[in-house]
This record gives structure tokens, C-alpha cells and sequence, in this order.
């Protein structure tokens, strides 16, 4: 069955960077691209992101232009979200997410990481 | 980028209830808009894609329509485990872009 498995809970202080993973199982990697979404408490959801991880394309949200970096590594199923700058606002749960077609859309989300910043 | 507008942002029905939740794009976005419900301290699940196509396993109290610039999500016989917040997505293009969220509760 597919499976995205995020890695854990994140503490940062502001200025700092975050990178998160999202491993990928029951389907191969490079076949769908991952998009990633954020949420604060309480609050809606954001999209941030896309990557494909068979040619490496990515597209960022104006929000995150110049402070996030999506990568992969096609070899252990996994993509990467790095995210500099960190200030408190940016304390949420971060999610990655298959996006299988435009026709398609989201359909399997990772079990959600949550980072915190806090001096 | 696309906007995407979602009312009510949060309403109360009875079990049993016809609901009703709308989507408004700030431009066409032809069929390409999803509906996802979230529980609390749960990840989205995805109910509709492409307007009206049910996810498997989803009930079929719930349903999708619309197209161009206005969508619907329906619960025909709104059920206690239906309490959630539920969001839209377009999906016709990157950046995809969700709704605000509706919020629906029991009376």
C-alpha cells in the first residue's frame, strides 16, 4: 500500500533551517510528484511546493521564493523540504502529498511533521 | 495565482441535514478542484477530485459539483462522524491553491 513516512518533530530557533523528509513507499518515487502543504495550529491549509522527482523540476510558492529548497534522492525513495529563515511563523505542521495527475490531484499525504521555532 | 473562496468558513446542521458548501475560484479552473474533510489532530482525506468523482470507500452522502469558477460539496444526510473542516483545492495548475476552510458542527 502507498505510503509517505515523514521524519520527526523538529525544534529550531529563529534563523535557523529545516529540512524535513518524506520517504515513499508502495509505488515508485519518480513516477508522481510530491507537493508539500503546511498548517498552523488552528489554521487552514497552505500549500507551499511541488517537486518532481524524476526530472527535479520544482515550483515554490511566491510566499517561500529564495527560503525553501525541495530535493530528492530517487535512490532510497525519498525527497527532501528545506526551509531557512525560520521565524516563529513559521511554526506548524508540515506535510508532504502525491500528487498523481492534474486530473487526479493529492490523494496519499505523509503523517505530518511538526516544527517548531521558539527562542 | 488562482484564489480560491470557501464559505460559510464555519456552520452548524443537524444530523440528518442537507449541507452545502461552496467554492468560488478567482478564475476559471474548468473541472480540477478537490475536496478533502480533516478531523482534528488528523491528516486531510481526499473525498472528490475533478469536481464530482468520489474517492473510493467514501460515502455516498457526499458529493461534488460545478465547473469553471463555482463548486459545491454536498453531505445529503449530514452524520456525527461528518464533524470535521472540509477544503477545497484547485488543481488545474501550479500553484495549487486551497480554500479557507469550512468548519461544520452539530446543533
Amino acid at each position: 500500500q502507498v505510503q509517505l513516512v515523514q521524519s520527526g518533530a523538529e525544534v529550531k530557533k529563529p534563523g535557523a533551517s529545516v529540512k524535513v523528509s518524506c520517504k515513499a513507499s508502495g509505488y515508485t518515487l519518480t513516477s508522481y510528484d510530491i507537493n508539500w502543504v503546511r498548517q498552523a495550529t488552528g489554521q487552514g491549509l497552505e500549500w507551499m511546493g511541488w517537486m518532481n522527482p524524476n526530472s527535479g523540476n520544482t515550483g515554490y510558492a511566491q510566499k517561500f521564493q529564495g527560503r525553501i529548497t525541495m530535493t530528492g534522492n530517487a535512490s532510497i525513495s525519498t525527497v527532501y523540504m528545506e526551509l531557512s529563515g525560520l521565524t516563529s511563523e513559521d511554526t506548524a505542521v508540515y506535510y508532504c502529498a502525491r500528487r498523481t495527475s492534474r486530473v487526479t490531484s493529492i490523494d496519499y499525504w505523509g503523517q505530518g511533521t511538526l516544527v517548531s521555532v521558539s527562542s | 495565482d488562482i484564489q480560491m473562496t470557501q464559505s460559510p468558513s464555519a456552520m452548524s446542521a443537524s444530523v440528518g441535514d442537507r449541507v452545502t458548501i461552496t467554492c468560488r475560484a478567482s478564475q476559471g479552473i474548468t473541472s480540477y478542484l478537490a475536496w478533502f474533510q480533516q478531523k482534528p489532530g488528523q491528516v486531510p482525506k481526499r473525498l472528490i477530485y475533478a469536481s464530482s468523482n468520489l474517492q473510493s470507500g467514501v460515502p455516498s452522502r457526499f458529493s461534488g459539483s460545478g465547473s469553471g469558477t463555482e463548486f459545491t460539496l454536498t453531505i445529503s444526510n449530514l452524520q456525527p462522524e461528518d464533524i470535521a473542516t472540509y477544503y477545497c483545492l484547485q488543481h488545474n495548475f501550479y500553484p495549487l491553491t486551497f480554500g479557507g476552510g469550512t468548519k461544520v458542527e452539530i446543533k
